[in-house]
Order: structure tokens, then sequence, then C-alpha cells
């Protein structure tokens, strides 16, 4: 059984358009995230969610938009997608961040 | 500045040698330190955490931590070609609500 599962795992769309990435993770812990993987490989930081309320914000366009319906789905929803927002989205959940995430397969978005 | 500086190498090494994977932080508060190894178009996946100064042994990879000079190092001994891939650091900086912030990542090629 798959801990943490994102869909779809590849994304391909034009400027302008709308669209959502899905998250389900099933180890039961309290605290989601979403991060940006670039092209040079360097993950950053867009979203946590913590029992449904948003703990961490991260400086990321407001066209970015997470949402949690319960402690294990984090969707994350773009509006008017841009070239620069091609990159690799990995899903991850920790219990207690101390002891490491554990990351989804990840999606790779291209908009073209 | 990066909060988390790592070689973005590439770093080759013989089969059956020492491969060394260096990593600073700017952080000096930072309270708790992981070493993920990503192989290509895949997740990334927990292989160490160290949280004390010293050394941390843990099959054939070493952590080892400075805090004083801010320094956090993964030893590989007995590298083998599967150990190809990314080796992203990452670490708990004080008040970031225990957020993962990652280095760069530094891609290590083991040549049989």
């Amino acid at each position: 059984d798959t801990a943490v599962s994102q869909t779809p795992k590849y994304l391909v769309t034009q400027m302008g358009n709308d669209k959502s990435i899905k998250c389900e993770q099933n180890l039961g812990h309290d605290t989601m995230y979403w991060y940006k993987q670039d092209s040079k490989k360097f993950l950053k930081i867009m979203f946590s969610y913590n029992n449904k309320e948003l703990i961490i914000n991260e400086t990321v366009p407001n066209r970015f938009s997470p949402k949690s319906p319960d402690k294990a789905h984090l969707n994350l929803h773009i509006n008017s997608l841009e070239l620069g927002d091609s990159a690799v989205y990995f899903c991850a959940s920790s219990q207690d961040p101390m002891d490491g995430y554990t990351f989804g397969s990840g999606t790779r978005l291209t908009v073209v | 500045q990066k909060e988390v500086e790592q070689n973005s190498g590439p770093l080759s090494v013989p089969e059956g040698a020492i491969a060394s994977l260096n990593c600073t932080y700017s952080d000096r508060g930072s309270q708790s330190f992981f070493w993920y190894r990503q192989y290509s178009g895949k997740s990334p996946e927990l292989i160490m955490s160290i949280y004390s100064n010293g050394d941390k042994e843990d099959g054939r990879f070493t952590a080892q931590l400075n805090k004083a000079s801010q320094y956090v190092s993964l030893l590989i001994r007995d590298s083998q070609p599967s150990d190809s891939a990314t080796y992203l650091c990452a670490v708990i900086p004080s008040g970031s609500a225990r957020q993962l912030t990652f280095g760069s990542g530094t891609q290590l090629t083991v040549l049989p």
C-alpha cells in the first residue's frame, strides 16, 4: 500500500489554465506538506497543514491554494498557470518533523 | 544567503571507495539534520537523521554533525553503483515551525 500517493503523476497543460494535484496519505500523520522541486533539484516548501489548519505559508503566488478536506488529504490548486510553474511538485507528510518526512512520488507539471 | 549549502557535484568515486558528502547551514539554532537520497525521477527517501554532535552510524552510512562549525556530513563506505543518486541535506532551522529546509543536493556517481 502506498503511504503517500499523488495524482496525476504527469500533467501537461497550457498557460492560463487552472489545474489541481491531489495528495492522500494513509499513515495517520498530522501534518502534510507541498514542496516544489525545480530543474536544479532544489526542494522548496510551499505549504503545510496540521489538522486542517494552515501553519506555514511561504511566499508563493496566491495563484497557488492548498485545500485540505480532512487530515489525510492535501490538494494543491493552481490558477492561471505560467511557464515558470513547470516543476516537480511533491507532497509529504509527517507525524513528528523531527523524524523526517515521507514523500509522495511527485507530480511533474509542464506548462506549455 | 542560502540556509543550507551543498556542493552540487557531480562527485564520482570508484566502487568500494568511501564517498564523502558535505553540507553547511546558516542558522546556528538549527535543531535536526537529515540526509535524503533521491534517485533520478523518484522521490526523496530518508536515509539518516542526526541531532547531537558526533557520529551516527547505520550500516554503510555514517552521519557526522559539528554544530560549532555548522557542518554536517555523510560518509558512505564500500560505495556501490546502486548508491548513485542525488543526496539532499536538510535541516530544521529555529523558529521554522519545524519545517524542513533542503540544500540543493550533491549528485553522486559510483563507477563500477
